[in-house]
This record gives structure tokens, sequence and C-alpha cells, in this order.
């Protein structure tokens, strides 16, 4: 098994652009998961989807951050503008069901200057 | 809401010592997981703990899981260099939900 897979490992980005980072889930893991990880503010859920269907959203930090799932192999966490305090590393993570630990993705680290 | 803090947040240990990792969690948590960050990695599942007295152990580490106390420990028997890394425990908030709220982390640093 692949795990889950992050792209890209790296992001460089200007303020304003449009970021899109991408993720494919563990074949057969119902349950998805964006993280954020920042020194400032360790590790904060973003959004989660059960059945590619968004659960809870609370997490996402304001308009400019939207995600989607498709289908049950790949979600999308897109920031639009994009600004220097999201500067981060986001993680993606998935897992089977119910109290399985969550398998996290290599993140993807993003710098927007 | 859930919060779960963690400490020490630092902690700096010589070889062969012995040490614990507290965790204390806010609200009723169902269950409870520990994870492994080596530096600019992603995360390791280390444990998972479903009920109030569960230990469980991989080679020097030890976690165990009070839900009366609402208390989580990791122990570290003779600690090694290979075991710097921070770790991080996390609680779950129950029902349908696999949601994880994460705790601080702890940056252990194991000296020669």
């Amino acid at each position: 098994d692949a795990g889950v897979i992050q792209s890209p490992r790296h992001e460089v980005t200007e303020m304003g652009q449009e970021v899109t980072l991408r993720c494919k889930p563990i074949s057969g893991h119902n349950s998805l998961f964006w993280y954020r990880q920042t020194m400032m503010r360790g590790l904060e859920l973003l959004i989660y989807f059960n059945n590619n269907v968004p659960i809870d959203d609370s997490g996402m930090p304001e308009d400019r951050f939207s995600a989607k799932m498709p289908n049950a192999s790949f979600s999308t966490l897109k920031i639009q503008p994009s600004e220097p305090r999201d500067s981060a590393v986001y993680f993606c993570a998935s897992s089977l069901r119910n109290n399985s630990p969550l398998h996290f993705g290599n993140g993807t680290r993003l710098t927007v200057t | 809401e859930l919060k779960v803090e963690q400490n020490p947040l630092f902690l700096s240990m010589q070889e062969g010592k012995n040490y614990t990792i507290y965790c204390n969690y806010s609200t009723t948590s169902d269950r409870l997981y520990w994870y492994r960050q080596d530096p600019g990695k992603s995360l390791e599942s280390l444990f998972v703990l479903l009920s109030n007295g569960a230990v469980k152990q991989e080679g020097r580490l030890m976690a165990s899981l009070d839900t009366k106390a609402r208390l989580s420990t990791l122990h570290i028997t003779a600690a090694v260099h290979d075991l710097s890394a921070t770790y991080f425990c996390a609680g779950g908030l129950g029902g349908a939900t696999n949601k994880l709220i994460f705790g601080t982390g702890t940056l252990l640093a194991v000296q020669p």
C-alpha cells in the first residue's frame, strides 16, 4: 500500500495567487482529514469527510479556503487568494473506520510570499 | 469542546533514563492516540487506547489511559537517541466521528 499521497510536496507562491493541494487517501478508507501544522498553532483540523461527504468544516479559517472530495480516491484543498499567514505544512490523513488510527501523508509545505 | 494538553512541551533526557509524558483532556473522550513525528516528516501512529485502564507497549514505549482522570501517559524506559522526536497525543470526540484533536506535542531530545 502506497499510503496517503499528497502533492505537491512543496509549494511557493505569491500572495494573491490560487493554491491547490491534492490528496489521495489509502484505498478503502472512508474518512479523510485535512490538518494544518504551524509552530504557533500546532496541528489544527481544517475539515473532514466521511464517505466523500464533508462532515465538519468548522476548522476552515476563512472563506478563502475550500475543500472538495469528488470521489473516494481524491480530495483537494484550495486557497484563493492566498496570504502569507497561510504558510504552513498541510497534512492529509485517512482512516478506515472509527477507532482506527489516522494515516498521514507526507504533507505539503506551503510558503506564501 | 475537547481540548488536549500535553506536558512537558520539551524534554531533554539522557540515554538510559526513564521519563513520562502526560496528556490531559478536557471532556469525555472515548479514545486516545499517540503519534510520533520526526523533524520535517509526517506523523506515525504509535498507540490507540480505547478503554479505561488500557495499556499498550511497543519496545521502550508504554502508553496507558485513565478515562476517569482524563489522563493518558507515555512512559519511556531506558531512553535511546533514536527515540528523539516530537510526540503527540490526540483525543477522539466519540460517536460516529473519527475526528481527532491533537495536543501541543512534546519535543523529546535524548542526549548520549
